[in-house]
């Protein structure tokens, strides 16, 4: 089952702040959180398990909340480079290993 | 280092045609993953490979769908015969196993008329 995200989508001024939420309905092992701009391919970010601390990339971080079976990913002081649409991909416990089922992205458009 | 290839960039084609999608990993790295990617469903993933063997197909839509990986840097996605809904973008990505990122290529951009 495909994990939700929330919000759909996003504006922001450059400098503000934004929290992006993924849910799932099953307890997960892994979230992997991934950036695409326009007309190009995923861009890999950060990936937190099961029992791990935040994770960080630039100024964009992420935190796993097991208990809730949710992950955030949080946008400090964006920047005009962070404008794209944002997957998380879940991967359940007991899971083959890298198998990945992506929410269905947030969109987020940095202005200046 | 080389990133994940794919070929053709764009194919536009007529239904009932075959299309066939290449994949070059990463060498080097251990699992293979197909994605199709729509405005409708999103980021879908249809199969994946682990050291060359199908794991998990039970993304392809149908039996039109077809994916083999005769070796370990070299991959093809097929569809015969193509329709105009298989219409999209897909995606290959290749990763080291166990819990690693996954690294996608550019894509390919497909229309079926």
């Amino acid at each position: 089952q495909q994990p939700v995200q929330s919000p759909q989508a996003v504006i922001l001024r450059e400098g503000e702040d934004a929290v992006i939420n993924c849910s799932s309905s099953k307890a997960l092992y892994s979230v992997h959180w991934y950036r695409q701009k326009h007309g190009e391919a995923p861009v890999f970010l950060m990936i937190l398990l099961k029992g791990g601390e935040q994770k960080g990339h630039e100024k964009i971080s992420a935190s796993f909340n097991e208990k809730k079976q949710q992950s955030s990913l949080y946008l400090t002081a964006s920047q005009l480079s962070y404008s794209g649409t944002y997957f998380c991909g879940t991967e359940p416990v007991k899971a083959a290993g890298n198998k990945l089922t992506f929410g269905g992205g947030t969109r987020v458009l940095v202005k200046p | 280092d080389a990133g994940v290839i794919q070929s053709p960039r764009h194919e536009v084609t007529e239904m009932g045609q075959e299309v066939t999608l290449r994949c070059k990993p990463i060498s080097g790295h251990n699992s293979l993953f197909w994605y199709r990617q729509t405005m409708m469903r999103g980021l879908e993933l249809l199969i994946y490979f682990n050291n060359n063997v199908p794991i998990d197909d039970s993304g392809m839509p149908e039996d039109r769908f077809s994916a083999k990986m005769p070796n370990a840097s070299f991959s093809t996605l097929k569809i015969q015969p193509s329709e105009p809904r298989d219409s999209a973008v897909y995606f290959c990505a290749s990763s080291n196993p166990g819990f690693q990122p996954q690294h996608f290529g550019d894509g390919t951009r497909l229309s079926i008329l």
